[in-house]
């Protein structure tokens, strides 16, 4: 099956900082979503991406289909950004519409 | 709030016995989800609905089973809880199949 990579695994930010967080993916996808995992757990669509660029406050997402990657940028981090980021994807070969989720980039941000 | 619930949203249970996790949502979607989330391996699927008496596997689907009778609410039954399915489960509704998910908060099983 499709694999998704996520990169880094882990960040760790001063209150303030950029970040750019990256999920590759082995085949291609019709439909691509970002989610944040709050640290109570709580998880929140942020973007869906299948291609090409959107923004969202401090947030913003790009993917480049044909490469096979997508961005998400975080800018000005605050402590409330702090949890997991998930890229999820629904491969277009083998019929199914069901997300494949990666494994996420754990996002820390000190005071 | 969103419209979907999960219950028990914790609970413990000795190996061998019976679970089951409820799903209920408010808003008439028609696809439902169950997945899991281990450390290490993100949200892994279990089974997926996509309407009333309508389910199929996903991935990890070997010792769970679900049932739909209702549009609202999707069960997900553990026949023999084993310590393996200790897990957090997130159940997932959406109107259109891959698109615009909402999650539950979860239930957190530890089986003993």
């Amino acid at each position: 099956g499709i694999q998704v990579e996520q990169s880094p695994p882990d960040l760790i930010l001063q209150e303030g900082a950029n970040s750019t967080l990256r999920c590759n993916f082995s085949d291609s996808v019709n439909n691509l979503q970002w989610f944040h995992q709050n640290p109570w757990g709580q998880l929140i669509n942020l973007f869906y991406i299948p291609s090409g660029t959107k923004q969202n406050g401090r947030l913003s997402a790009t993917t480049v289909a044909t490469e096979r990657y997508s961005l998400l940028y975080i800018s000005s981090s605050q402590t409330t950004d702090s949890g997991v980021y998930f890229c999820a994807v629904v491969p277009t070969q083998g019929g199914s519409e069901k997300l494949v989720f990666g494994k996420g980039t754990k996002l820390t941000v000190n005071p | 709030d969103a419209g979907i619930t999960q219950s028990p949203r914790h609970k413990v249970t000795e190996t061998g016995t019976p679970v089951t996790l409820r799903c209920h949502q408010t808003e008439n979607h028609r696809y439902m989800y169950w997945y899991r989330q281990d450390p290490g391996h993100g949200l892994r699927l279990i089974h997926y609905s996509y309407g009333v008496k309508d389910t199929d596997k996903g991935e990890v689907s070997d010792g769970y089973s679900v049932s739909r009778s209702k549009t609202e609410d999707f069960l997900l039954t553990l026949e023999s809880a084993t310590s393996s399915q200790t897990s957090v489960y997130f159940c997932a509704i959406s109107a259109r199949t891959g698109y615009g998910y909402t999650f539950g908060s979860g239930t957190r099983l530890t089986v003993v």
